[in-house]
């Protein structure tokens, strides 16, 4: 499969904490892109980065890519309440296909 | 400059029946892509279409299962005779020809199908 794997499957934090998401990937991509989903929604797209970049932020977001790893890392900082949400990686590889990993399931506790 | 439009958002589907959904994507975008995501699962790529071309259609089940992307008009994603495990949120994704280290993806809402 070429589909990336996010880890962990699951996490639960304190609100006001930090998360942090993984991504792993398999192929060469030209960029990678994270989005956020509530329970039962659409995707929401948060931030892209070019296989040419190592690290991006916006606002409480930043996002690294290791692509000599072939992984992404997504951390959340001063998460809140509305930040809980299923977080998923998708990579835009060589042959223009974008293939999304299985997600991470982010709950922020009270 | 409307996003990416889908519908119907929900679809209610007798077994065996057809079901037809439609994406709309952004202007000026050429590429479509198909994604099936099952309750409390990841995004499962289905096909990946250009103007009147299929370019991807690995992920796309062999049979019942259709997706065309018309010179005019709208991307459309049949299935025909449907199953109660065909039940899922079918999302579309455009994006810009020319696909590079810039091109990102913008979703439609997506179309919940139920089939009943």
């Amino acid at each position: 499969s070429q589909q990336g794997e996010e880890d962990p499957q699951a996490l639960s934090i304190q609100e006001g904490e930090n998360a942090t998401m993984n991504c792993s990937y398999k192929t060469s991509i030209n960029n990678l892109q994270w989005y956020r989903q509530n329970s039962g929604r659409g995707l929401v797209h948060l931030i892209l980065i070019r296989s040419n970049e190592r690290e991006k932020h916006s606002g409480r977001l930043r996002v690294t890519l290791d692509t000599s790893k072939k992984s992404s890392s997504l951390l959340i900082t001063a998460s809140r309440a509305a930040d809980t949400a299923s977080y998923f990686c998708a990579t835009l590889n060589r042959d223009d296909k974008i293939i999304f990993g299985k997600g991470t399931r982010l709950h922020i506790l009270p | 400059n409307a996003g990416v439009m889908q519908n119907p958002r929900h679809l209610v589907r007798r077994r065996g029946q057809e079901a037809r959904l439609r994406c709309s994507p952004m202007k000026g975008h050429s590429h479509v892509y198909w994604y099936r995501q099952l309750p409390e699962e990841g995004l499962k790529f289905m096909v990946y279409l250009q103007k009147e071309n299929i370019i991807d259609e690995s992920g796309m089940p062999k049979e019942r299962f259709s997706a065309e992307f018309p010179k005019e008009g709208p991307s459309i994603l049949r299935i025909q005779q449907v199953v109660r495990g065909d039940s899922a949120a079918y999302f579309c994704a455009s994006s810009e020809q020319g696909a590079g280290m810039n091109t990102e993806a913008f979703f439609g809402q997506g179309t919940r199908l139920t089939v009943v």
